[in-house]
């Protein structure tokens, strides 16, 4: 089983559209979360941290199910430049200190006009 | 006022030589990263330096040596270039915290293609 799972898509949704992607991982231990954003041919940046209580940042909401060991990502009103690969991102934090991050293979969204 | 720089941002070679990477950032950052993402857009670390002492080392070929010059550099030598070793490869620095969960600034990436 892979240690961070999502579907891989494409998504295609309208301009408008509400889309929410899901991801699920495997090392219960897991202490942080965070959904990064990958444009074509460019760096990973980091969208948003992903907390236990549940947060948003604008059009984006971000969910944790500690015991599903699920995380979700909504995104409300998607405009065309949303469009990029949305990858689900795990620290599980082994032995401490070492900031590894285990990334999904992402999830491809296009907004259509 | 570049964050994360690295150079070359395209590398085409023949199978069997050796290259180097270059990766510099100015975020004042103590650990730096390499991540491998290959054909199929998976990105998966490779090392990583904190104060230019090794602290992740994955199961990495021993064709592959890192090399941290200073806290602002780390570079990535690799021996005997393999088809396989094709990908685009990042470098990414942040903070270490106690916690682990400073984030993490990615360069662009250097596209490699071995012929």
């Amino acid at each position: 089983r892979k240690e961070v799972e999502q579907d891989p898509g494409p998504f295609n949704v309208p301009e408008g559209a509400t889309v929410a992607f899901n991801c699920t991982y495997s090392n219960s231990a897991s202490q942080s979360f965070f959904w990064y954003r990958q444009d074509c041919r460019k760096e990973p940046k980091l969208l948003m941290s992903v907390y236990s209580s549940g947060n948003e940042d604008g059009r984006f909401t971000a969910q944790l199910n500690r015991a599903s060991q699920y995380i979700s990502l909504l995104i409300r009103d998607s405009k065309l430049s949303d469009s990029a690969t949305y990858l689900c991102v795990v620290n599980p934090n082994y032995g401490g200190a070492t900031n590894k991050l285990i990334f999904g293979t992402g999830t491809l969204l296009a907004v259509q006009p | 006022d570049t964050a994360v720089s690295q150079t070359p941002k395209y590398l085409v070679t023949q199978m069997g030589n050796d290259k180097s990477i270059k990766c510099e950032q100015n975020l004042g950052h103590d650990t730096m990263y390499w991540y491998k993402q290959d054909s199929k857009k998976f990105l998966k670390i490779m090392f990583s330096y904190n104060n230019k002492e090794l602290i992740i080392n994955e199961t990495v070929p021993n064709r592959f040596s890192p090399k941290s010059p200073d806290k602002a550099h780390l570079n990535l030598h690799i021996n005997s270039l393999e088809l396989g070793d094709s990908a685009v490869y990042f470098c990414a620095s942040s903070h270490r915290l106690a916690g682990g969960t400073d984030t993490q600034y990615f360069g662009p990436g250097t596209r490699l293609t071995v012929l």
